[in-house]
């Protein structure tokens, strides 16, 4: 009963310094997603993974890279950390394969709160 | 491009109703969300709504559906002080499949 879990819960970083937050799902999803989370801003898009090897930008991708490993895992890479990264991050997953039957319900994990000083 | 608008705090009393609104850019959307989000905590599916609907009705949950003027809300009654929280309208980004945009969330918060 896992669903999806995102580690790390917490992490401080300082400016320049690199990190990975890392999403496992366990409900053999095909689509992977990370948004971030900011006050007043709602929800953003940074990638998306519609399956294993395929990945795009969302809204806002600057600064950050992904890797889908396997169907389960799907990683967000922070090279160079800086302020405007701190946030909270989501990942997400869902069924969905075809676009266009059936709602595309979104499963989320509990957010990584990131602090870049 | 796509732009899902909502207020930012709704505040009501235990019992009384609550109205939370939304607008939404894409005409084409097959569904509409709704998402709860309770403190410290990822997002949840609370309800959706197929675009041929107008409403839908879930217990005390109610989602109303103007396509005409792309509004949506959600009606919460006789609510209670667990329903507070922040709730997120999301619509599918225009041809593209899965991916979700979301508004800025509507933070609810119930007075006993």
């Amino acid at each position: 009963n896992a669903g999806v879990t995102q580690t790390p819960k917490f992490q401080v970083l300082k400016t320049g310094q690199s990190m990975t937050l890392q999403c496992a799902q366990d409900m053999n999803h095909n689509s992977m997603y990370w948004y971030r989370q900011d006050p007043g801003m709602g929800l953003r898009l940074i990638y998306y993974s519609a399956s294993e090897g395929t990945t795009d930008k969302g809204e806002v991708p600057n600064g950050y890279n992904v890797s889908r490993l396997n169907k389960r895992e799907f990683s967000l890479r922070l090279e160079s950390a800086a302020p405007s990264q701190t946030s909270v991050y989501f990942c997400a997953s869902s069924r969905d394969r075809a676009l266009s039957s059936g709602a595309n319900v979104l499963t989320f994990g509990a957010g990584s709160r990131l602090t870049v000083l | 491009g796509e732009d899902v608008e909502q207020s930012l705090f709704l505040s009501v009393r235990e019992g009384d109703s609550s109205v939370i609104n939304c607008t939404y850019t894409d005409s084409s959307s097959t569904y509409l969300y709704w998402y709860k989000q309770e403190p410290g905590a990822g997002l949840q599916l609370l309800t959706y709504i197929f675009s041929n609907m107008d409403m839908k009705q879930d217990q005390r949950l109610t989602v109303l559906l103007n396509k005409k003027d792309k509004h949506l809300s959600l009606r919460i009654a006789d609510t209670q002080t667990g329903d507070s929280a922040i709730y997120f309208c999301a619509e599918p980004l225009y041809n593209q499949g899965g991916k979700l945009i979301f508004g800025q969330g509507t933070e609810l918060s119930v007075k006993p």
